[in-house]
């Protein structure tokens, strides 16, 4: 199964306007990280923002947020107030606490977001 | 300036050609990582180091090598073993000091087979 499921291969949103990106996550581990990175067509992958999955409120990075919820499993990024500059593929990755410790990060597909002047 | 870097930028592979891509890094990270990302998809972990003279195989390792030789470098090698190396290479950093432990990235290679 899909650890990092995101079901949305491209978006648009007008500039200035709010988009929702979805990422749907799957573990039994009851530790885990949660994180969104920015891959812009040159193709370095920026990090975004980050949610523990103890933390109890949700991420907030400037216009980016994460709609954490745990019960669904999804952790969706809010964009507000869209910018020409965030046209870009933006991933959902998660990492998970298991007892190994190692740090590796699974990621999703990507959604390809344009924002339209 | 901290940060990652990898070279070259482009790197042309002939048919049973070894190459070696390079990463390096000054932000003390003690992990290292080599992830593959092919047209459209997400990216997939090839190799991992958590401590110098370490390393760990990821999810594609085979037809690929690494060292880690010093703490701030974690070349990876294409060897002719990979038969479909055409790829945007990724090399990422972390601490692995308890919290975030964020993976921050360089700005890749791409890797074409002449």
């Amino acid at each position: 199964a899909q650890k990092i499921t995101q079901t949305q291969p491209g978006m648009f949103v007008q500039e200035k306007e709010a988009v929702t990106l979805d990422c749907t996550y799957d573990t039994s581990d009851p530790s885990y990280g949660l994180f969104w990175y920015k891959q812009p067509s040159s193709g370095e992958m920026i990090f975004l923002i980050y949610q523990g999955s103890y933390d109890q409120q949700n991420a907030t990075e400037g216009r980016y947020s994460l709609n954490f919820q745990k019960a669904r499993k999804s952790a969706n990024l809010v964009i507000s107030a869209s910018q020409l500059g965030d046209s870009a593929m933006y991933f959902c990755a998660m990492r998970e606490d298991g007892p190994k410790g190692a740090n590796n990060l699974f990621f999703g597909t990507g959604t390809r977001l344009t924002v339209i002047p | 300036d901290g940060g990652i870097t990898q070279s070259p930028k482009y790197l042309f592979r002939k048919e049973g050609q070894n190459v070696t891509l390079s990463c390096e890094q000054n932000l003390n990270h003690d992990a290292m990582y080599w992830y593959r990302q092919d047209p459209g998809q997400g990216l997939r972990l090839i190799y991992y180091s958590q401590i110098v003279n370490d390393f760990q195989k990821g999810d594609i390792a085979e037809g690929y090598s690494v060292s880690r030789e010093k703490k701030e470098s974690f070349p990876l090698t294409v060897t002719s073993a990979q038969k479909n190396p055409t790829a945007f290479y990724l090399c990422a950093s972390s601490s692995m000091d308890r919290g975030r432990k964020t993976q921050y990235f360089g700005p890749g290679t791409r890797l074409l087979v002449l």
